[in-house]
């Protein structure tokens, strides 16, 4: 079975600032992708970012990045130069490319609130 | 940009009756998923169509829930004789089959969800 644990359930910024929201999981599958959406108060799901288990990179897609660090399984993600536009819940997800078919597992989330 | 579209985007019932979902995904999207989201936790995975075919069923899809994709482009999402406990934001969500079973190229993108309240 596949888990992800979110211990934040919420995180206060101030602007400019860089914020890391924390992520760990738990797999016994060997090749696995990690997710991380962005979900407004609207209620939409965006994709932010993705970091495979056998990337050799961390991944980066503008101000988002990912702090992948295998050995311990925590794939925590950084915003730089948080704006106001951040705030939202943060939800980090995984699938396995063996186990578990299609399906993403998600965590609780961590809602961040941007402060002006 | 056609993402994935949810109708409608709020439903009010009352306990008893039946509701019908429907989820448009991305035209060239050939997986097509269904969640659940009840508030305060993430999305809990609940069956995912491959063209016209379910694939998979989550055990939270209790014999009230049918999802259909009849023709592998939209598709239905179904609750008889609601309960309360069934108020959540349901949420669609679609991807490509990647022919090399790349994780990458299998990007679930979501559409913003039907809030279910049940009275």
């Amino acid at each position: 079975a596949q888990k992800i644990t979110q211990t934040q359930p919420g995180m206060f910024v101030q602007e400019k600032e860089a914020v890391t929201l924390d992520c760990t999981y738990d797999t016994s599958d060997p090749s696995y992708g990690l997710f991380w959406y962005k979900q407004p108060s609207s209620g939409e799901m965006i994709f932010l970012i993705y970091q495979g288990s056998y990337d050799q990179q961390n991944a980066t897609e503008g101000r988002y990045s990912l702090n992948f660090q295998k050995a311990r399984k925590s794939a925590n993600l950084v915003i730089s130069a948080s704006q106001l536009g951040d705030s939202a819940m943060y939800f980090c997800a995984m699938r396995g490319l063996i186990q578990g078919a299609q399906k993403l597992v998600f965590g609780q989330g961590t809602r961040l609130t941007i402060n002006p | 940009d056609t993402g994935v579209s949810q109708d409608p985007r709020h439903k009010i019932t009352k306990r008893g009756q039946n509701v019908t979902f429907r989820c448009d995904p991305i035209s060239e999207h050939n997986r097509l998923y269904w969640y659940r989201q009840t508030l305060g936790q993430g999305p809990e995975f609940l069956t995912y169509f491959q063209n016209e075919a379910q694939l998979e069923k989550s055990r939270l899809l209790s014999d009230r829930f049918s999802a259909e994709r009849p023709k592998g482009s939209f598709s239905t999402l179904e609750i008889q004789r609601t309960e309360q406990g069934d108020s959540a934001m349901y949420l669609c969500a679609s991807s490509l089959r990647s022919l090399g079973g790349s994780i990458r190229g299998e990007t679930q993108y979501f559409g913003p969800g039907t809030r279910l309240l049940v009275l």
